[in-house]
């Protein structure tokens, strides 16, 4: 069964540096979407991404962070200069189509652990 | 963010009895709404949704009751088995937003052999 795959799994940076997180999603999904989970709270959303080009993010997504896909199969989270309130797991996943041509599952990788130091 | 609330942090039920995992909103504006399950170290794993259309739907074991009127959405298992232990988490969209998923906080089911 096609699942989308995440690398790392755990990521240890120290503060101001920048970590490129790493995703294939599903090879015919379309969209494609970061969310992030800090210890304790809940999962929260980042950003979404179709066509090249960021279709939507949240308040959280600042400059700080952008997304690209570099090629047919990888799709990338930079954080330029990590803060230590970055830690939290992240996750990518990809959904075959959106709202509201249909309603969208969407697929989650296992996640990248990133601490901060 | 308190639009998705899971009040429940835990729950524990005895193998093939019933569990029923519970979730609240606030925005009657949301209009399609998921249950994920989530095992330690792995992500999210898409379980059952149902659109704001419907108040149920079932696949096997795992039956989805939406309640408009009162914005409750509800997970029933049954019968639930050992393996079914995992965080579950509801999820939910706004249409006019696109296609973010707003989570709850998540419960942790528990199933007793």
């Amino acid at each position: 069964e096609p699942e989308v795959t995440q690398t790392p799994s755990h990521q240890v940076t120290q503060m101001g540096q920048e970590v490129i997180l790493r995703c294939v999603p599903i090879s015919n999904h379309l969209y494609f979407y970061w969310y992030r989970q800090i210890l304790g709270q809940k999962v929260e959303f980042l950003v979404s991404f179709y066509n090249n080009e960021i279709s939507e993010k949240s308040e959280i997504f600042d400059d700080q962070f952008s997304v690209e896909r570099p090629d047919g199969s990888n799709f990338t989270l930079k954080i330029r200069s990590t803060k230590l309130e970055d830690s939290a797991m992240y996750f990518c996943a990809s959904s075959h189509d959106r709202a509201p041509v249909s309603y969208n599952e969407q697929f989650f990788g296992p996640g990248t652990r990133l601490t901060v130091l | 963010d308190q639009q998705v609330k899971q009040n429940s942090p835990s729950l524990s039920v005895q193998e093939g009895r019933i569990s029923i995992l519970n979730c609240d909103y606030t925005n009657s504006m949301f209009d399609y709404f998921l249950w994920y399950k989530k095992y330690p170290a792995e992500g999210p794993t898409f379980l059952i949704s149902i659109s704001s259309i419907k108040d149920k739907n079932e696949d096997g074991r795992f039956t989805v009751f939406l309640n408009k009127s009162a914005k409750h959405l509800s997970l029933h298992i049954v019968p639930s088995q050992p393996g079914d232990s995992a965080v579950y988490f509801c999820a939910v969209r706004e249409e006019t937003s696109g296609s973010r998923l707003t989570f709850g906080e998540g419960t942790q089911l528990t199933v007793n052999p």
